[in-house]
């Protein structure tokens, strides 16, 4: 069946960096995008980049630029979310989640339909940054 | 502040019909772009309820309805059951910030 398996949880200190994974099955990883939500502890859903799987373009959150980086290694369906210079803030459940699939458009340009909704969803992977 | 605005808190008995409203601008909703609605029971991860404003996924009770006019959306849930207690977010894509934009949430109390 379609999923998405990621690592597991990390603690890590205030200024490290933290990697997540996320790996795909059940589907062709490269004719989708995979976006990252973070949620805080009782907090709502928040939005922090997207990756395609296709070509490795990326469109990350304004608040996060600069201290996030997400990548893909289409050999083994994985993405990647690394987050650096993490601060007591930072302290969330990481999802990652598959959206975006690709089409042709009239013109024949292969492109992320970015009205998809996320429809599969990672277990979630939780991240404290603790001193 | 979210960019999509829904309330906090609704509550509603079984035999009612509770709606959980999302409000955007013109940048988001506004701009004809879907909205999407999920599910997230405290502690597991958000599932998907509505997609393209008015769709339910294979295996999605059909208590569940999504609608959308102008710059906000609706889900309804006719008779909700005790295992609709949950916390439900909408979500869109908003050209002003290109990226992807969700509500804050709103936590379902099945009377």
């Amino acid at each position: 069946q379609v999923q998405l398996v990621q690592s597991g949880a990390e603690v890590k200190k205030p200024g490290a960096s933290v990697k997540v994974s996320c790996k795909a099955s059940g589907y062709t990883f490269t004719n989708y995008g995979i976006s990252w939500v973070r949620q805080a502890p009782g907090q709502g859903l928040e939005w922090m980049g997207w990756i395609s799987a296709y070509n490795g373009n990326t469109n990350y959150t304004q608040k996060l630029q600069g201290r996030v980086t997400m990548t893909t290694d289409t050999s083994t369906s994985t993405a990647y979310m690394e987050l650096r210079s993490l601060r007591s803030d930072d302290t969330a459940v990481f999802y990652c989640a598959r959206t975006t699939r690709y089409y042709y458009d009239r013109r024949g340009y292969y492109l992320p339909e970015i009205n998809d909704a996320f429809d599969i969803w990672g277990q979630g992977t939780m991240v404290t940054v603790s001193s | 502040q979210s960019v999509l605005t829904q309330p906090p808190s609704v509550s509603g008995a079984p035999g009612q019909r509770v709606t959980i409203s999302c409000t955007g601008s013109s940048s988001n909703i506004g701009t004809n772009y879907d909205v999407h609605w999920y599910q997230q029971v405290p502690g597991t991860a958000p599932k998907l309820l509505i997609y393209g404003n008015s769709n339910r996924p294979s295996g999605v009770p059909d208590r569940f309805s999504g609608s959308k006019s102008g710059t906000s959306a609706s889900l309804a849930i006719t008779g909700p059951q005790a295992e609709d207690e949950a916390d439900y977010y909408c979500q869109s894509y908003d050209s002003s910030l290109r990226g992807w934009v969700f509500g804050g949430g709103t936590k379902l109390t099945v009377l």
